[in-house]
């Protein structure tokens, strides 16, 4: 069956810490990735997607992702945390070909302290 | 205003009640999904339209659901004979066949008594 794993259910951080979230999808053939965050009190939000290309893909609010197809990983990158990135982030999965269903992740809650 | 709108945003009702949740998509998106979240985890998918048709159906999707989107505009989620396990927040996204990102509503949070 197909799932994705994000490792850490809770991170906390201080301000101008570096972030690393993990992502693992397990599905055999071609996919499209997904980060999205939903802060407090709203709606989930796109971060960034992959589809085809550079696996390095560039995200609003200075997020990143790495696709690393041998891995099976899409994890979500960001040099500098700030307080209003505390939120929920979710990883997301959608099988290639149709934009479809998307399988989510359980997510991770990031609280960054000033 | 995420462009998606679902109603009622909170819903409380009995156990055994009836209860319908509408999405109205962003107009130009013809794909319509339904998603179901409970406390800790991610929304698990429920199903999906493109136009008025409904293309593939989760099998969370006991007898007691039913979703519609009659004139492949709004759609309506209709849940029979409430559990307690139904309580959940019930999110709905749309998008363009061609394009993977979803925009989502903030969805309908229901609670059964």
């Amino acid at each position: 069956a197909q799932s994705v794993s994000q490792h850490n259910h809770h991170v906390i951080l201080s301000e101008a810490a570096s972030l690393e979230l993990g992502c693992n999808y397990s599905y055999g053939g071609t996919v499209n990735l997904f980060w999205y965050v939903q802060y407090p009190g709203q709606h989930l939000q796109l971060l960034l997607k992959y589809f085809s290309g550079d696996p390095l893909v560039k995200g609003i609010k200075g997020f990143e992702a790495e696709f690393i197809k041998s891995k099976f990983s899409f994890n979500l990158r960001k040099p500098s945390v700030q307080w209003s990135d505390t939120a929920e982030y979710l990883c997301a999965v959608s099988p290639s070909g149709g934009y479809n269903k998307l399988i989510f992740g359980a997510g991770t809650r990031l609280a960054v302290h000033p | 205003d995420t462009g998606v709108s679902q109603d009622p945003r909170h819903k409380i009702t009995k156990r055994g009640q009836n209860v319908t949740f509408r999405c109205d998509p962003i107009s130009e998106h013809n794909r319509l999904y339904w998603y179901r979240q409970t406390l800790g985890q991610g929304p698990e998918f429920l199903t999906y339209f493109q136009n008025e048709a409904q293309l593939e159906k989760s099998r969370l999707l006991s007898d007691r659901f039913s979703a519609e989107r009659p004139k492949g505009s709004f759609s309506t989620l209709e849940i029979q004979r409430t559990e307690q396990g139904d309580s959940a927040m019930y999110l709905c996204a749309s998008s363009l066949p061609t394009d993977g990102g979803y925009t989502f509503g903030s969805g309908t949070r229901l609670t059964v008594v």
